[in-house]
């Protein structure tokens, strides 16, 4: 079955720092692909996507790009701040008609010191 | 900003008992979902729901669990006699229709988390 695989946390950062959350996928056919974070105390929210090989999503200064030949949406960001402190999740919807059905990564959680 | 609403917050629970979970969706979303999160494991997909019924459903939603959109505006997860196992932050969702095969962006609420004594 489809399944995402992110790496394993907590990271612990300094502000300005560069980050990297790795996240490798399986699935059949062609997903399009998500990175969805959750702030304390709030909802998940769609942080990016990305629909077909090749294409980057960006927000907020988050990148990922969708590279079908390694199976992978690694999402990075330049700089880190404070406020990006918040659990990151992968996230994918199978190709076809799988209506709303994403299927999630583990979540890694970031913190981000002054 | 419209956003996805969820109540209760925190619902504590004897083991079989029956629990309803609420949820207000972004009133021009035509899908709904339930997703939920076993503390320290990944969100999990249990239910979309379209057009008063439901469209998938997973593995976990067994005979326990039940959707329902009760008026034009609330859509409700029950779990009719609960188990420990079912202890764990329930999330609703909703989104639009982009186009027959598809969905928009998915809107979660706060999540409502369960815990079963």
């Amino acid at each position: 079955g489809d399944s995402v695989t992110q790496m394993e946390g907590p990271v612990t950062l300094s502000e300005e720092a560069f980050l990297t959350i790795n996240c490798t996928y399986t699935a059949t056919g062609y997903p399009s692909l998500f990175w969805y974070v959750q702030y304390p105390g709030e909802g998940l929210q769609l942080l990016l996507k990305a629909t077909k090989a090749d294409d980057k999503g960006s927000n907020k200064g988050f990148e990922a790009t969708y590279r079908k030949e390694t199976t992978s949406f690694h999402l990075e960001k330049g700089s880190v701040q404070v406020s990006d402190s918040a659990v990151y999740f992968c996230a994918l919807i199978a190709g076809g008609t799988s209506y709303g059905k994403l299927t999630f990564g583990q979540g890694t959680i970031l913190t981000v010191h002054p | 900003e419209p956003e996805v609403t969820q109540t209760p917050s925190h619902q504590v629970t004897q083991m079989g008992q029956e629990v309803i979970l609420r949820c207000v969706p972004i009133s021009n979303h035509l899908y709904f979902y339930w997703y939920r999160q076993i503390l320290g494991q990944k969100v999990e997909f249990l239910v979309s729901f379209y057009n008063n019924e439901i469209s998938e459903k997973s593995e976990i939603f067994d005979d326990q669990f039940s959707v329902e959109r009760p008026d034009g505006s609330n859509f409700t997860l029950k779990i009719r006699s609960t188990k420990l196992e079912d202890s764990a932050m329930y999330f609703c969702a909703s989104s639009d229709v982009v186009s027959g095969t598809t969905t928009g962006e998915l809107f979660f609420g706060e999540g409502s988390r369960l815990t079963v004594l």
